[in-house]
């Protein structure tokens, strides 16, 4: 069946640092990919999606593109801040069953000052 | 914006107890979800409701059990409150057309 993988965490980096943090997924159909966000305490807020191959999503200075030749959904900041820190989904929609997501586990990201 | 409230943040009930986790929706969404979340185990999906009176099973039923009378509410009831119940609860819920999900702001269950 469908599936996501992500990077494993802790990821902790620098206020200012470049923050990449990989997402790759199987599919048998054509899925729609999000990246979720979680901050300490609250549930998932939506950050960004894309609908179709070569769609960039974007939103609060993170950036996704979605690669179907590398089948990746990579996020990326080019600077974050200590606000950033939260721990950080990936899902696909999963076109042939209902549409529910399918969850990546997380990646936990911590910002120093 | 839509708003998914959960009744409460932090609640403990004892083993054996009967539990009761409320989500309330206000945009009029038919699809309703019930997750819960354990460190290293990500989201498991416990079950879900395609519109009122509807209900299938997720990942992770056993144990628990849904209830879906109006559209609005999507109630997760754990008959037998069990120790390896404890964790966070997440519910959400979309529109029948959408792709994401809204989710609440979590129910962080321990059972004593």
């Amino acid at each position: 069946g469908d599936s996501v993988t992500q990077m494993e965490g802790p990821v902790t980096l620098s206020e200012e640092a470049f923050l990449t943090i990989n997402c790759t997924y199987t599919a048998t159909g054509y899925p729609s990919l999000f990246w979720y966000v979680q901050y300490p305490g609250e549930g998932l807020q939506l950050l960004l999606k894309a609908t179709k191959a070569d769609d960039k999503g974007s939103n609060k200075g993170f950036e996704a593109t979605y690669r179907k030749e590398t089948t990746s959904f990579h996020l990326e900041k080019g600077s974050v801040q200590v606000s950033d820190s939260a721990v950080y989904f990936c899902a696909l929609s999963d076109a042939g069953n209902n549409r529910k997501l399918i969850w990546g586990l997380g990646t936990s990201l911590a910002v120093n000052p | 914006d839509v708003k998914v409230t959960q009744s409460s943040r932090y609640l403990v009930k004892r083993t054996g107890e009967k539990v009761f986790l409320e989500c309330v929706q206000d945009m009029d969404h038919e699809n309703m979800f019930w997750y819960r979340q354990d460190p290293g185990l990500g989201l498991r999906l416990i079950y879900f409701s395609y519109d009122v009176k509807m209900k299938e099973k997720g990942d992770i039923p056993e144990g628990y059990s849904v209830s879906r009378e109006k559209k609005e509410r999507f109630s997760l009831i754990l008959e037998s409150a069990s120790t390896n119940q404890t964790s966070m609860y997440l519910c959400a819920s979309r529109t029948r057309q959408a792709l994401g999900y809204t989710f609440g702001s979590g129910t962080r269950l321990t059972v004593v």
